[in-house]
């Protein structure tokens, strides 16, 4: 299973853009590259996905390097709501619903 | 639409018992999977039914077994229970098996397992 690389923790400010980094360096040709939160005492939330091309969505905006070998996820303006742990999984075209959790990234935002 | 449902919520097993835990996946979807989420760590994938078969299994034993009913529903049953398998168990649904990328899942709550 292609792995992900996040970093631990990040802190934003209210109402400021946040960028929430994600490396996949062994990616392959065929894997979607997939966004979920988990907020505290929830189950996982779907953020947004996409396989080559910058992605937007009501959530957010999913930016992926031409390589393919990173992605970001922007936040464009960060609300108390959106501290949760955000992850970020590489899911092969035809692996179904077998999404492989990493630890995650886990955002706190201030007031 | 009603999203995906999860009983029970918490609920508290010793060592050795079964546990069944049930899933309503939300309307006109026909694929299930679970999870099992440990303290601080993220979710596990468990397996996953398709049309009420086992469609993909992860790393888990035999006596994690499950079931999908014809509406769709589902089961996930732990036998011979261990300390370790307290955690949050969650279930997703989703509208089709990837033949094509997958979209959307939609997950439950979760059930909170304590295995004394």
């Amino acid at each position: 299973d292609a792995k992900t690389t996040q970093p631990n923790s990040m802190e934003s400010n209210e109402e400021e853009p946040v960028h929430l980094p994600c490396n996949h360096s062994t990616i392959s040709g065929t894997d979607y590259i997939h966004w979920y939160r988990q907020l505290p005492s929830q189950g996982p939330e779907y953020v947004i996905h996409g396989l080559t091309s910058n992605v937007n969505n009501r959530m957010a905006s999913l930016a992926i390097a031409e390589d393919r070998k990173s992605s970001t996820l922007i936040l464009h303006r960060a609300t108390l709501r959106d501290a949760a742990v955000y992850y970020c999984i590489l899911l092969p075209y035809n692996q179904g619903g077998k999404l492989i959790f990493g630890q995650g990234t886990e955002l706190s935002v201030k007031p | 639409e009603t999203g995906v449902t999860q009983s029970p919520t918490h609920l508290i097993k010793t060592r050795g018992q079964q546990v069944t835990l049930r899933c309503s996946s939300q309307s006109g979807h026909n694929t299930v999977s679970w999870y099992q989420q440990a303290l601080g760590q993220g979710p596990q994938f468990i397996f996953q039914y398709y049309r009420e078969e086992e469609n993909g299994r992860g790393n888990f034993p035999p006596r994690f077994s499950g079931l999908q009913f014809p509406n769709y529903s589902s089961e996930l049953n732990v036998n011979a229970l261990e300390l370790d398998d307290s955690a949050l168990y969650l279930c997703a649904s989703s509208p089709r098996l990837a033949g094509g990328p997958m979209g959307e899942l939609f997950f439950g709550e979760g059930s909170r397992l304590t295995v004394l």
